[in-house]
């Protein structure tokens, strides 16, 4: 099993929707949680950190759930620059603060 | 401009021919690593260093090399490059603290036929 799973997708929506991506992770010992954004083939850039008590940056919000070992974000109101793959990382201190990623899942937002 | 440069960003080779590609970083992170990308399989750790002189593989660290005999840079090296080492390549720095941001370089395409 993969330390750090994601839907795949694509994801293909149209301009205005909502859409959510779910990641789970299995190691317990996980301490921080990010989601990155990467567009084309192009370096992985932070897209925002993801506390446990959830928060929200503009139209994006992050969940973490401990218990069941998910995170979500959730982006309101789609644009077409929205269109890039979702990273979901995740850091265990008894990995020497090593990022894992998840593969990461294609989102298409369409006019 | 706090950035992370990496040399090349493209690269055709033959198997066999060594190669070093080139990090650089300049926000005086204490944290680098190396990735591989590949279709499919997200981005994996190959070779990751916590500071100067301390380095240690990561999940894939076959065939590669890396050194840190100074904070700014992490180069990485492939002794005998083989063709399953063409991929798309990416170095990041950090500050090292668990919770803060990992940046990039631009990235590396090597080609290895």
């Amino acid at each position: 099993r993969k330390e750090v799973e994601q839907d795949p997708g694509p994801f293909n929506v149209p301009e205005g929707a909502t859409v959510a991506f779910n990641c789970t992770y299995s190691n317990s010992a996980s301490q921080s949680f990010f989601w990155y954004r990467q567009d084309c083939r192009k370096e992985p850039k932070l897209l925002m950190s993801v506390y446990s008590s959830g928060n929200e940056d503009g139209r994006f919000t992050a969940q973490l759930n401990r218990a069941s070992q998910y995170i979500s974000l959730l982006i309101r109101d789609s644009k077409l620059s929205d269109s890039a793959t979702y990273l979901c990382v995740v850091i265990s201190m008894e990995y020497g603060n090593k990022l894992v990623f998840g593969a990461g899942t294609i989102l298409r937002v369409k006019s | 401009e706090a950035q992370v440069t990496q040399n090349p960003r493209y690269l055709i080779t033959v198997t066999g021919k060594k190669l070093t590609v080139t990090c650089s970083q300049n926000m005086n992170h204490e944290y680098m690593s190396w990735y591989r990308q590949d279709p499919g399989l997200g981005l994996r750790q190959i070779y990751y260093s916590m500071n100067v002189e301390v380095t240690d593989k990561g999940d894939v660290p076959e065939g590669y090399k890396v050194s840190r005999k100074e904070k700014r840079n992490f180069p990485l090296i492939l002794e005998s490059p083989s063709p399953n080492q063409t991929s798309l390549y990416f170095c990041a720095s950090s500050s090292g603290t668990y919770n803060t941001e990992a940046f990039f370089g631009q990235g590396t395409r090597l080609t290895v036929v």
